[in-house]
């Protein structure tokens, strides 16, 4: 499967307990990115990468959500000190960024998402 | 990028057209009209997407308005599988190149009744 994978599909944890997803983009994809989805409600942006360089981070949830991306491939999304109202599906996607002129087109796949439940 | 309003549920019968409305008055001139879907328990799925004039691919067509303020997503012949969340989303694309994240609404639920 060449498509975007995510890892774990579900995590449940405590209250308090730090926890950390995996993204695996599609493999020429450069861009990467973050979003959160809580039940009933479109996915919220977080996040996102081009190539390793996170280019925009203001609308991470706290300082407790931090995101990498190494080497610019996978990435990893931390929260640290879990608190209930952090119990989501947090969805990653990928594209491509460049392309000139007007038209220039940027569909991002979506993976199939980690759901965090926090106890 | 522009806010876009949505019906939040429709139901289709099987076999006929799903029309799927959108509202985007305040959508400028450089914006596009992109519509992606979420299969319950799955990521977002781009559908289609244009800037003023209609389109058509093999899932969709989408029907612009002139003065581009709303939209229609047409799926001709829904089926079952078509069940989903469908959202409707305008963003700034940038001569430059880049581009902005996606920016979601609450969307339609769509159901296709047997």
């Amino acid at each position: 499967d060449t498509g975007v994978s995510q890892n774990p599909r579900h995590k449940i944890t405590k209250r308090g307990q730090n926890v950390t997803f995996r993204c695996d983009p599609i493999s020429e994809h450069n861009r990467l990115y973050w979003y959160r989805q809580t039940l009933g409600q479109g996915p919220e942006f977080l996040t996102y990468f081009q190539n390793e360089a996170q280019l925009e981070k203001s609308r991470l949830l706290s300082d407790r959500f931090s995101a990498e991306r190494p080497k610019g491939s996978f990435s990893t999304l931390e929260i640290q000190r879990t608190e209930q109202g952090d119990s989501a599906m947090y969805l990653c996607a990928s594209g491509i960024s460049g392309g000139t002129g007007q038209g220039a087109f940027y569909e991002q796949y979506f993976g199939p998402g980690t759901r965090l439940t926090v106890t | 990028d522009a806010k876009t309003t949505q019906p939040t549920s429709m139901d289709c019968a099987e076999g006929r057209a799903a029309n799927l409305p959108c509202n985007h008055s305040t959508i400028s001139g450089n914006e596009y009209v992109y519509w992606y879907r979420q299969i319950h328990s799955q990521g977002p799925q781009y559908i289609i997407h244009g800037l003023k004039n209609n389109e058509t691919n093999e899932m969709a067509s989408l029907i612009i308005t002139e003065d581009r303020k709303s939209s229609t997503l047409i799926l001709p012949h829904a089926t079952l599988r078509d069940t989903a969340v469908y959202y409707c989303i305008v963003r700034l694309l940038l001569s430059s190149g880049s581009a902005r994240q996606l920016t979601f609404g609450s969307g339609t639920q769509l159901t296709v009744l047997p």
